[in-house]
């Protein structure tokens, strides 16, 4: 059964500390890492895609990478306009579906 | 307006009634999903349609059903709502290989 664990599920920072959230999986053959952010009362929007490992993908101050077994969403310098939750989920070859994780909730003090 | 567009933003409803979500895009995508998000339990998956004839189950289907209208128009009704119902649902389109595109969701709450 595909799965997806996100780590921490709650990360708290100071602005400009930067950090790096972890989302593990077990897949039958990857077609897709996906990462998305969540607003309070929002849906998620779409961030990246990664297809395979040591593919890596960077939009301001975040970065994605993928391995074999995990991905990470480094974030640098982050400002408090970066709160928000944090969604990973995968898409098995062959599956129509996508499998998230539970999201890390991540808050940026000022 | 919203690429993806779900009414109503917050329901609630009594047990045993009858309900529908309803969702439009303007995207022009032919694969659409309904899922539903509860706390520690994530986005879960309840039924997804690739055109208008193709209606699939996900994973949480039971006591769900939905329509296709149109290749815009996809609903998701419960016959007869219960109080585990309560939950947060997203509507999405898939733009094949580049992700999800979400609606802003329909809390609905079952009394």
């Amino acid at each position: 059964e595909d799965q997806v664990t996100q780590s921490p599920e709650a990360l708290r920072l100071q602005e400009g500390e930067s950090s790096s959230l972890n989302c593990s999986y077990t897949v039958s053959g990857l077609r897709g890492l996906f990462w998305y952010r969540q607003d309070p009362g929002k849906g998620p929007e779409f961030l990246f895609t990664l297809y395979s490992a040591g593919e890596e993908k960077e939009k301001e101050r975040l970065k994605a990478t993928l391995t074999k077994k995990e991905s990470f969403l480094h974030i640098t310098a982050p400002k408090p306009e970066d709160s928000a939750t944090y969604l990973c989920a995968v898409q098995a070859r062959g599956a129509q579906k996508l499998v998230f994780g539970q999201g890390t909730r991540l808050t940026i003090n000022p | 307006d919203a690429d993806v567009t779900q009414t109503p933003r917050n329901r609630i409803t009594k047990t045993g009634k009858r309900i529908m979500l309803e969702c439009s895009q303007t995207k022009g995508h032919d694969r659409m999903y309904w899922y539903r998000q509860d706390p520690g339990l994530g986005l879960r998956l309840i039924y997804y349609s690739f055109d208008v004839k193709d209606i699939n189950k996900g994973e949480i289907s039971d006591g769900y059903s939905v329509s296709r209208q149109a290749q815009a128009k996809f609903s998701l009704s419960l016959e007869s709502a219960i109080p585990n119902q309560t939950a947060l649902y997203f509507c999405a389109t898939e733009d094949r290989g580049n992700g999800y595109t979400f609606g802003s969701g329909t809390r609905l709450t079952v009394v």
